[in-house]
């Protein structure tokens, strides 16, 4: 079965501070993609970034960037100069594809980041 | 260009009552999930739909069904409602041909109190 931990539950910085979130997960699968979602208070689950399993290079997209290592099934997730409104719940996540087309999405339980002035 | 959106956005029931929950999926996708997200927790997979079939489902009781019409739309139906079905339920929309690689486009959810 798959399954995918955050262990930090929260995560308190002053504003411009760099901050990482941590996840890992355990798949039987060959291939595989991972994701990460942010969640404000709000409710809305927006979708952040998607990386695949066969490339592990590591990837800047403006303050966001995350590190994928396979050998340890890690994938976190970095904010450079962290802002107010990055304020959030963040969900790291593990796609299962079906037989026939479709996946689904399995959530670790989510990592509060709350960044302060 | 609309995405994910659902109604109602709030909602309490009484246990025992039915409540339906409705979502219209991104412009261009074909295929509607739904998940339920307990407080404090991650969203849990109900089941997923493809032309207009059940394509695959978690590990849900039967009191949750679901249908998807022709114009992709989706409707999540719980029966004889629990205290425990007290949640944010998200519906979320894919392209529904690339397998694991789908990305899927969530919704702004439907906060369900059951009384």
């Amino acid at each position: 079965a798959q399954k995918v931990t955050q262990a930090q539950t929260e995560i308190s910085v002053v504003e411009k501070e760099d901050v990482t979130l941590d996840c890992v997960y355990e798949t039987r699968d060959t291939t595989y993609y991972l994701f990460w979602y942010k969640q404000p208070p709000s409710g809305e689950l927006v979708f952040l970034i998607r990386r695949n399993s066969f490339d592990e290079q590591n990837e800047i997209s403006g303050r966001y960037s995350w590190n994928f290592q396979k050998s340890t099934s890690s994938f976190n997730f970095t904010i450079t100069a962290s802002q107010v409104v990055d304020s959030a719940v963040y969900f790291c996540a593990l796609s299962e594809a079906f037989t026939g087309g479709g996946n689904k999405l399995t959530f670790g339980t989510g990592t509060q980041l709350k960044v302060e002035l | 260009d609309a995405g994910v959106t659902q109604s109602p956005t709030h909602l309490i029931k009484t246990r025992g009552q039915q409540v339906t929950l409705r979502c219209s999926p991104k412009s261009g996708h074909d295929t509607v999930s739904w998940y339920q997200q307990a407080l404090g927790q991650g969203p849990q997979f109900i089941f997923q739909y493809y032309e207009e079939e059940e394509r695959q489902r978690g590990n849900f009781p039967d009191r949750f069904s679901g249908h998807q019409f022709p114009n992709y739309s989706s409707e999540l139906n719980v029966n004889a409602l629990l205290l425990g079905d007290s949640a944010l339920y998200l519906c979320a929309s894919s392209s529904g041909f690339g397998g694991s690689t789908d990305t899927q486009y969530f919704g702004p959810g439907t906060r369900l109190t059951v009384l």
